[in-house]
């Protein structure tokens, strides 16, 4: 079946530096989205990506989708401490309703 | 506010006890979700349902089941919680069908099991 690898799990960062998280499907996706999850709390929606090479901004967040609609990339410029949380991505092509969710990158920032 | 709202949002059973979770919807959304989440993992996938029909993932154990009595209400029913049951329980909606539907997550039910 489909499968989503994430990496890093874990990262830690000093406030201010630069963040990315990478996913990488073992099939072709038809969308990508991605999801931020606060420590305790649940996941919330931030953004889908649908066509090859598409980049989606959303202020210091940049979003990218892969030619070949198999891997995707969150990189954060800048961090700041709000955005601490687990970032997953999830994939959609397998079944019609089924996303595949990564397995998260938590993202640590010393202020 | 359109929301997804998931009650009690802490619930402690014992072993073997049965349990249910509940969650309501005012987005009317026609796909209603039941994940598992455990701790530092992603969401599992344990059922969903479009309107009335309801879809089982081939690993879900029997131990779960689920009931849609309308539109806005879902219910998650475990029959004989084990001490591996025990998990963040999150529900979600989408609009319509179609993995590219934006889920929408509610807070999650907190599962202790003694």
């Amino acid at each position: 079946g489909q499968q989503v690898m994430q990496i890093p799990q874990y990262q830690h960062v000093q406030e201010g530096e630069d963040f990315t998280t990478y996913c990488n499907s073992s099939t072709t996706l038809s969308n990508i989205q991605w999801y931020k999850q606060r420590p305790g709390g649940h996941p919330v929606f931030l953004i889908q990506l649908v066509k090859s090479g598409e980049v989606k901004k959303q202020k210091r967040l940049t979003f990218q989708f892969g030619e070949a609609k198999k891997n995707s990339s969150l990189h954060i410029t800048a961090t700041q401490t709000t955005d601490v949380g687990t970032y997953f991505c999830a994939g959609g092509g397998g079944s019609n309703y089924k996303l595949t969710f990564g397995k998260g990158t938590l993202l640590t920032v010393n202020p | 506010d359109a929301m997804v709202i998931q009650n009690p949002r802490y619930q402690v059973t014992q072993f073997g006890k049965p349990v249910t979770l509940s969650c309501s919807q005012t987005l009317n959304h026609n796909v209603m979700y039941w994940y598992q989440q455990k701790s530092s993992q992603a969401p599992k996938l344990l059922f969903h349902y479009y309107d009335k029909d309801f879809n089982n993932e081939a690993d879900t154990p029997d131990n779960f089941q689920s009931r849609r009595p309308n539109t806005s209400f879902c219910f998650l029913d475990i029959r004989s919680p084990g001490l591996g049951d025990a998990a963040m329980y999150l529900c979600a909606t989408s609009r319509d069908a179609g993995t590219q539907e934006t889920q929408y997550f509610g807070p999650g039910t907190r599962l202790l099991v003694l």
